[in-house]
């Protein structure tokens, strides 16, 4: 089957750790992004990638980390210079050009 | 930076009753999208808006892009309980350019 995944859908980090989300994808899609969602709230852009091995920051970049060394993958570092991390963290990907957003399920993450 | 906003944020609804969303970018966009988020879920695509008026309609819902392509709307007909959840449209300033979400609208429907 064709999708998005992210993993792990729950995590527990200590204040101060470094913490890296996974997200991979099989759909052959150029571009992928992640955003951050707390409760209530929309969704904010921390990074995007539009191509292999290049990534922009988005709104909200500061703390966070990122690399795209393959088509198919996204992962996200959540580093201990991000003052407030706990939030829902989705990760997207999509063709390029006009076309929709594929979503994976979330990763939760509370410091603990 | 480009910027999308959304009103309203909140909405509660007796079932049967209409509902409304509206989306407002900063600048001209090349194509707009909306997306329902069930509670707990995470965002699933509805429909995408490319031309300047266009309208599309998927059974009880109405989708519009306003003539200069910088507003957009929302419409459900006769809400039911299924309808409830956070609804978010999002946009291109060009394609394939970033894509930006609107902060959304929850919706409650009380049966």
């Amino acid at each position: 089957d064709g999708g998005i995944t992210q993993s792990p859908k729950y995590l527990f980090r200590k204040e101060g750790q470094n913490v890296t989300l996974s997200c991979e994808q099989n759909l052959n899609h150029d571009a992928m992004y992640w955003y951050r969602q707390d409760p209530g709230q929309g969704l904010r852009l921390i990074y995007y990638s539009q191509i292999v091995n290049d990534f922009q920051k988005g709104d909200i970049a500061e703390g966070y980390s990122v690399s795209r060394e393959k088509k198919e993958s996204f992962p996200l570092t959540v580093t201990s210079a991000q003052k407030n991390p706990t939030a829902f963290y989705l990760c997207a990907s999509l063709m390029g050009g006009i076309s929709e957003a594929f979503f994976g399920q979330g990763t939760r993450l509370t410091v603990v | 930076g480009q910027q999308v906003m959304q009103i309203p944020q909140y909405q509660h609804v007796q079932e049967g009753e209409d509902f409304t969303t509206y989306c407002n970018s900063s600048t001209t966009l090349s194509n707009i999208q909306w997306y329902k988020q069930r509670p707990g879920g995470h965002p699933v695509f509805l429909i995408q808006l490319v031309k300047s008026g266009e309208v599309k309609k998927q059974k009880r819902l109405t989708f519009q892009f306003g003539e200069a392509k910088k507003n957009s709307s929302l419409h459900i007909t006769a809400t039911q309980t299924t309808d409830v959840g956070t609804y978010f449209c999002a946009g291109e300033e060009t394609s394939g350019s970033r894509l930006t979400f609107g902060e959304g609208t929850q919706l409650t429907v009380n049966p």
